[in-house]
């Protein structure tokens, strides 16, 4: 199993252009996340999806949309990068929301530069 | 809203020595806690997570946490620190619907020779 799957790994934008940032889990788990982590800030949540077909914002959402393609698939469009958009963003998953001590299961990251 | 606090944004130990990483929860019902670890350029993986089944919990690579409800704390150690154990460390508490997670500020770990 790969597991978290992420893509790309880097990616450098300037101000005002669009990308997608692709996950894909092959643990059959059924919630996926978006996190964005920053410099003395932790992880912060931007969007997650507690089950296909659903999408939720989260604590820093303002920017970015989010599409639950499948079961497997999560990914996040920022449709006008902005500067301060800049950061690594994780992919998450969990098995399920109904077994409240299940973890989380992280990627390994995309980092992101917007000039 | 259930929030954890990280004492620490960088801890600097010698190896071979004990490792101490503070968190405090606040929360009025029990918490479902977790420490994450991250490794340079890497994801987070999971070190350990408490299940109220016991208050010290064994993780992996020889860390450990203690839940005190009194203190609201979840401190993590390890009684002999290893250079292999510099990284970053997270403390986060599911929060809400959804399981999701909000993560402490980090503390990162420095083992020096």
């Amino acid at each position: 199993n790969a597991g978290v799957t992420q893509t790309p790994k880097f990616q450098v934008l300037k101000t005002g252009q669009s990308m997608t940032l692709q996950c894909a889990q092959d643990m059959n788990h059924n919630s996926m996340y978006w996190y964005r982590q920053d410099p003395g800030m932790g992880l912060r949540l931007i969007y997650y999806s507690a089950s296909e077909g659903t999408t939720d914002k989260g604590e820093v959402p303002n920017g970015y949309n989010v599409s639950r393609l499948n079961k497997r698939e999560f990914s996040l469009r920022l449709e006008s990068a902005a500067p301060s958009q800049t950061s690594v963003y994780f992919c998450a998953s969990l098995k399920g929301v109904t077994d409240r001590y299940n973890e989380q299961f992280f990627g390994p990251g995309t980092r992101l530069t917007v000039l | 809203a259930q929030s954890v606090t990280q004492l620490g944004s960088h801890v600097s130990v010698s190896e071979g020595a004990l490792v101490l990483l503070r968190c405090n929860y606040s929360s009025s019902v029990p918490p479902y806690l977790f420490w994450y670890v991250q490794y340079p350029n890497q994801g987070l993986q999971l070190l350990l997570k408490y299940t109220s089944a016991a208050t010290l919990v064994k993780g992996i690579n020889g860390f450990e946490a203690e839940f005190k409800k009194s203190e609201t704390s979840f401190h993590l150690t390890k009684p002999s620190a290893h250079m292999s154990d510099a990284a970053e460390y997270f403390c986060a508490v599911r929060t809400g619907g959804g399981n999701k997670l909000t993560f402490g500020t980090g503390t990162q770990l420095k083992v020096e020779l």
